[in-house]
């Protein structure tokens, strides 16, 4: 299993909806990322969370550090939100020194 | 642009060959790190560097792989005899050592072994 799951793998949504994309992990960290990556491969940073909730325009980060899980939600999706989002964890116990990253969830807007 | 910057963006090359990749990092972050990513997946811990010193080396980097950073600045990754498994995408990050949880990536290298 990894130390770092994230749900659904794909997700496919018309322009408008509401969009959730989960982040499990199984270690102790200190902080949690939400990252952006488009088909180009560069990857953008959306957030960093170590508690609570951030929120930037459209997108909206959570975590519950007792659950374990952090949530990106998107509101008044469009076909430009299409990317592969990526949650990535900094453990504390290997030393915070290095992400570990989720699979990455596919989303695709249509118009 | 004073981002992260990766050459070369694609690669194909014919197994058995050596290839190299070089990042250069935005130029005040002394730490340099390397991520492999393969179809699919989420990028995976490959190397960093804080300055010229190579401090972390997952056991992903076999024998065939080596990085450096000889002066601080730009990294190079070097996979010699390449195999079509090392076919993926090459993601350089870097960061301030004491902000090292702000990492700043750069658009990665495709690596294709025919």
């Amino acid at each position: 299993k990894n130390e770092v799951e994230q749900s659904p793998q794909n997700l496919t949504a018309q322009e408008g909806e509401f969009i959730t994309i989960n982040c499990s992990y199984s270690v102790g960290i200190s902080a949690l990322h939400w990252l952006q990556q488009h088909p180009g491969g560069g990857i953008v940073s959306l957030f960093m969370l170590s508690s609570g909730k951030k929120k930037h325009g459209r997108l909206i980060a959570t975590i519950n550090i007792q659950e374990k899980h952090s949530s990106l939600h998107i509101t008044a999706s469009h076909p430009r939100d299409s990317a592969v989002y990526i949650c990535a964890a900094q453990p504390v116990i290997q030393g915070a020194q290095k992400l570990v990253f989720g699979q990455g969830t596919r989303l695709t807007i249509n118009p | 642009d004073t981002g992260v910057s990766q050459n070369p963006r694609h690669k194909i090359t014919k197994r058995g060959q050596n290839v190299t990749f070089r990042c250069d990092p935005i130029s005040e972050h002394n730490r340099l790190y390397w991520y492999r990513q393969t179809l699919g997946q989420g990028p995976e811990f490959l190397t960093y560097f804080q300055n010229e010193a190579q401090l972390e080396k997952s056991r992903l980097l076999s024998d065939r792989f080596s990085a450096e950073r000889p002066k601080g600045s730009f990294s190079t990754l070097e996979i010699q005899r390449t195999e079509q498994g090392d076919s993926a995408m090459y993601l350089c990050a870097s960061s301030l050592a004491q902000r090292f949880m702000e990492a700043f990536f750069g658009q990665g290298t495709r690596l294709t072994v025919v």
